[in-house]
């Protein structure tokens, strides 16, 4: 089945130890979203891509950065995670077409420690 | 930006039972998108409505969206165990972005 697809489930970094989570997708959607889901709260929208065009939020921290190396890939950078980094990373995708607007990944879990 | 508020926060409700989540936005909704969340798990999307008054329905899930485009509910009738998890409303904020409401949690009693 066609998916997107992130790995790993639950990472676990060390205070200030830069960390990578990645995400893949089999839709050959043209559109890759990265949100942050903390405890008990709404998924916030970090940034995303339309193809190649990096579009990041205004109040995305600068700690946190993306790749996009081709179409299927995409990959989130903490440069410096802190304890407050702690959260469930979510990873979809988009053609910007039909009903459902976004595909999900199963997302990361990440603790720092 | 668009705020969407969600109520209850959370709730239990006995196998059988009916139950309603709303979600409330402060603009006008020109999508709006319900997701189901299982604990640390991913998003799976539910039902999309689009035009006031418009109302679709899955299985027992039945999901509206009142005249004024500002106001969703969902409902579900006879709930079973596999209802439990995490119901989130989503709107659009432009042709390719998503902001979503903080999530209901449902739990469902035998």
């Amino acid at each position: 089945d066609a998916m997107v697809i992130q790995n790993p489930r639950y990472q676990v970094t060390q205070f200030g130890k830069p960390v990578t989570l990645s995400c893949s997708q089999t839709l050959n959607h043209n559109v890759m979203y990265w949100y942050q889901q903390k405890s008990s709260q709404a998924p916030k929208l970090l940034f995303h891509y339309y193809d190649k065009d990096f579009n990041n939020e205004a109040d995305t921290p600068d700690n946190f950065q993306s790749r996009r190396p081709n179409t299927s890939f995409c990959f989130l950078d903490i440069r410096s995670p802190g304890l407050g980094d702690a959260a469930m990373y979510l990873c979809a995708t988009s053609s910007g077409q039909g009903e459902e607007k976004l595909f999900f990944g199963s997302g990361t879990q990440l603790s720092v420690l | 930006s668009q705020e969407l508020e969600q109520s209850p926060q959370s709730l239990i409700v006995q196998e059988g039972k009916n139950l309603t989540i709303n979600c409330t936005s402060s603009k006008t909704l020109y999508g709006l998108y319900w997701y189901k969340q299982k604990y640390g798990e991913g998003l799976i999307f539910l039902m999309m409505l689009q035009k006031g008054g418009e109302e679709k329905s899955h299985e027992k899930i039945t999901a509206k969206l009142d005249e004024k485009k500002q106001q969703s509910s969902l409902h579900i009738t006879a709930s079973q165990p596999s209802h439990a998890g995490i119901y989130l409303c989503g709107a659009d904020r432009d042709d390719y972005k998503l902001s979503f409401g903080a999530g209901t949690t449902v739990t469902v009693r035998a």
